[in-house]
């Protein structure tokens, strides 16, 4: 089952920062935060993962906090393309462990 | 690098037909996932290989659905006597051997009519 919250859906102007949130006050100490979204039925892509520091890479920005119950995704600048599901999902990095998707975040970039 | 590779990308079928579908990995990738997303719904895990073996198999359906991910040649998922609930879309995704990240490819849209 999925360990995560995500607000249903979100808006976000084009240009614009998107900052999608995402609880997982229940995480365990060697999860790890994965971001995947998914445009209109095609497949999942991967955005970015982390553990505690922060990470950045072309796509986008991922923010832990301290006690690492919740993170954001940023997209600095949206665009209508990133109009997607955005899947946030804990995940042991170890042998044999899956990805379980939960609802995610309907977000949509508006011109 | 090719990215996942899943054929075909679309497949009709028959109720009571066999329903067989391909995924190949990236280069070097030696994991392999399978999903099945019903329409209007979310992806559910189905099952986890790693070549000549079976890791998860935890959510496939109990009869009439199989993987395999042989030494050589695609994973392979194999639907028996499909029925019309069996209509979605399968996706397949590959890591590598380090299993950090999973990449998905663009999926198998399967009607069953």
């Amino acid at each position: 089952d999925a360990k995560t919250t995500q607000p249903p859906s979100m808006d976000c102007a084009e240009g614009r920062a998107a900052n999608l949130p995402c609880n997982h006050s229940t995480i365990s100490g060697n999860e790890y935060v994965y971001w995947y979204r998914q445009i209109h039925s095609q497949g999942p892509q991967y955005i970015i993962h982390g553990l505690k520091n922060n990470e950045t890479n072309e796509m986008a920005s991922l923010i832990i906090t301290e006690d690492r119950k919740s993170s954001t995704l940023i997209l600095p600048h949206a665009t209508l393309r990133d109009t997607a599901v955005y899947y946030c999902i804990v995940r042991l990095m170890e042998y044999g462990n899956k990805l379980v998707f939960g609802a995610g975040t309907i977000l949509r970039v508006k011109s | 690098n090719a990215g996942v590779m899943q054929n075909p990308r679309h497949l009709v079928r028959r109720r009571g037909q066999e329903a067989r579908l391909r995924c190949s990995p990236m280069k070097g990738h030696s994991h392999v996932y399978w999903y099945r997303q019903l329409p209007e719904e979310g992806l559910k895990f189905m099952v986890y290989l790693q070549k000549e073996n079976i890791i998860d198999e935890s959510g496939m359906p109990k009869e009439r659905f199989s993987a395999e991910f042989p030494k050589e040649g695609p994973s392979i998922l194999r639907i028996q006597q499909v029925v019309r609930g069996d209509s979605a879309a399968y996706f397949c995704a590959s890591s590598p051997p380090e299993d950090t990240e999973a990449f998905f490819g663009q999926g198998t849209r399967l009607t069953v009519v």
